[in-house]
């Protein structure tokens, strides 16, 4: 499974445009982007997933440039519902995959 | 329509007690997770299972953890002799079909401490 780095904090503040970047240099031709969104006392959640170019839904975009050894998750104007855990996984999207998560980047967003 | 749920939410048991989570996945659900999730670290795997059949149990991290599904549905992690470094939120995740991708679904954890 290909390694992934992402800052370990951000801060923000509520209604600026927040870009979380990845590092995935060993990323393998099959692979694909997940995110995921961890609030405090809950389970993550499955924010968004791409393979290449930009894909973009209700609650964030996702960015993957042409060689695809890194993504950006962009959340535009975030509020201070926005402060959570954001995780960047790399894998294999067929058969059985276990999530590998890892210690991800801690978005705490103020007034 | 509900989610995972997880139960109880707490637990706190003595070192060498023993412990069962349960976890209610999605109905229909057919594969479920199971995450250990240590303060400030990401989830870390633990087990899977197909149905009722575990496939994968490689990220128990020791004999004395053992889990079951024997119906496919409800799911039960159990810990044997607890001891203080298995202090952590064990989190289950269900996951509708194989090869649905990445997301998969998670219950509110459970936050075991052992004293």
């Amino acid at each position: 499974l290909a390694k992934t780095t992402q800052p370990i904090s951000m801060d923000s503040y509520e209604g600026q445009e927040v870009n979380i970047t990845c590092s995935h240099n060993n990323i393998a031709t099959n692979d694909y982007i997940t995110w995921y969104q961890q609030f405090p006392s809950q389970g993550p959640r499955f924010i968004i997933q791409g393979y290449k170019t930009k894909v973009t839904n209700e609650v964030a975009s996702l960015f993957i440039p042409a060689d695809r050894k890194s993504s950006t998750l962009s959340l535009p104007r975030v509020s201070l519902s926005d402060t959570a855990v954001y995780y960047c996984l790399v894998g294999d999207d067929s058969g059985f995959q276990k999530l590998v998560f890892g210690t991800g980047t801690r978005l705490l967003v103020s007034p | 329509g509900a989610g995972v749920s997880q139960s109880p939410r707490y637990k706190v048991a003595k070192r060498g007690q023993d412990v069962a989570l349960r976890c209610d996945p999605i109905s229909g659900h057919v594969s479920l997770f199971w995450y250990q999730q240590a303060l400030g670290q990401g989830p870390e795997f633990l087990t899977y299972f197909q149905n009722e059949a575990q496939l994968d149990k490689s990220g128990l991290p020791s004999d004395r953890f053992f889990a079951e599904r024997p119906e496919g549905s409800v799911s039960t992690l159990k810990i044997q002799r607890t001891q203080q470094e298995d202090s952590a939120v064990y989190l289950c995740a269900s996951r509708r079909i194989e090869g649905a991708g990445y997301e998969q679904y998670f219950g509110p954890g459970t936050r075991l401490t052992v004293t």
